[in-house]
C-alpha cells in the first residue's frame, strides 16, 4: 500500500485566489512528481524533484511552481488561479534506483 | 524523447471475455514497461511490468508480452471481471535517461459488462 498523500481531495476556488495543493510520502522516496491529468485520461509531466532543493519543470506548461524543503513534502502552489487551471493534480514518489511509481489520489481542482 | 502510443482509447467486453490492450514505443534504449490501472476517483497503481530481458510475464488473470524489436508490448486480461473496469496506462522509461522518468500512453478505458 502506497504511503502518498495529497489535500485536498477536491477544491473548488474562485479566479485570482492562491492555492497549494499538498502532496506527501512517508516512504523516504527521493524522486517526486507532480502529474496533470486532462479529462481525456493523457497524464502530463508538469513537475518533478530528484531530491532536496531540486525542482525541474516537466514537458507541459504550467503556471504552478513547486518547492521541495524536505524530502517527504513536494507541494504545489498557483499564485492566481483560473478557470484553464481546472484539472485533476496527481503527485507521485519512488525512490532512488527504483522505477515504480507509487500515486497519490490526486487533488480535483475547479476554478470557477 | 520517449513517444508510448496506446490503442483502443475504449474498449468494452462481456464479463468472462479476454482484453487485449496494446502500446508501442519509440527509443530503442527503453527497458522498462510497466502498466498502471486507475480506478474511478483514485491514483493510477502498477498491476504489473516488464523488463527488456523478458518476453513475457504473467500474474493470474494478467499477462504482458514485449516485441522488442517490433518496439510493441501488450497487456492481457483474462476472464474479464466487472471489478477490472478501470482506466489502463501502459508506460516506458529507460535507464539511460537523465531523468530516469516514466513515459505515458494516453491510457485506455475498460468496461465490463456483466
Amino acid at each position: 500500500e502506497a504511503d502518498i498523500y495529497q489535500t485536498p481531495r477536491y477544491l473548488v476556488i474562485g479566479t485570482g485566489k492562491k492555492i497549494t495543493l499538498e502532496c506527501s510520502q512517508t516512504m523516504g522516496h527521493d524522486k517526486m512528481y507532480w502529474y496533470q491529468q486532462d479529462p481525456g485520461m493523457e497524464l502530463h509531466l508538469i513537475h518533478y524533484s530528484y531530491g532536496v532543493n531540486s525542482t525541474e519543470k516537466g514537458d507541459l506548461s504550467s503556471e504552478s511552481t513547486v518547492s521541495r524543503i524536505r524530502t517527504e513534502h513536494f507541494p504545489l502552489t498557483l499564485e492566481s488561479a483560473r478557470p484553464s487551471h481546472t484539472s485533476q493534480y496527481l503527485c507521485a514518489s519512488t525512490g532512488q534506483g527504483r522505477e515504480k511509481l507509487f500515486f497519490g489520489s490526486g487533488t480535483q481542482l475547479s476554478v470557477l | 524523447g520517449e513517444n508510448v502510443e496506446q490503442h483502443p482509447s475504449t474498449l468494452s467486453v462481456q464479463e468472462g471475455d479476454s482484453a487485449v490492450i496494446k502500446c508501442t514505443y519509440s527509443d530503442s534504449a527503453s527497458n522498462y514497461f510497466p502498466w498502471y490501472k486507475q480506478e474511478l476517483g483514485k491514483g493510477p497503481q502498477l498491476i504489473i511490468d516488464i523488463r527488456s530481458n523478458v518476453g513475457e510475464k504473467k500474474d493470474q488473470r494478467i499477462a504482458v508480452t514485449l516485441n522488442k524489436t517490433a518496439k510493441h508490448f501488450s497487456l492481457h486480461i483474462t476472464e474479464t471481471q466487472p471489478e477490472d473496469s478501470a482506466v489502463y496506462f501502459c508506460a516506458a522509461s529507460s535507464r539511460g535517461s537523465t531523468l530516469g522518468r516514466l513515459y505515458f500512453g494516453r491510457g485506455t478505458q475498460l468496461t465490463v459488462w456483466p
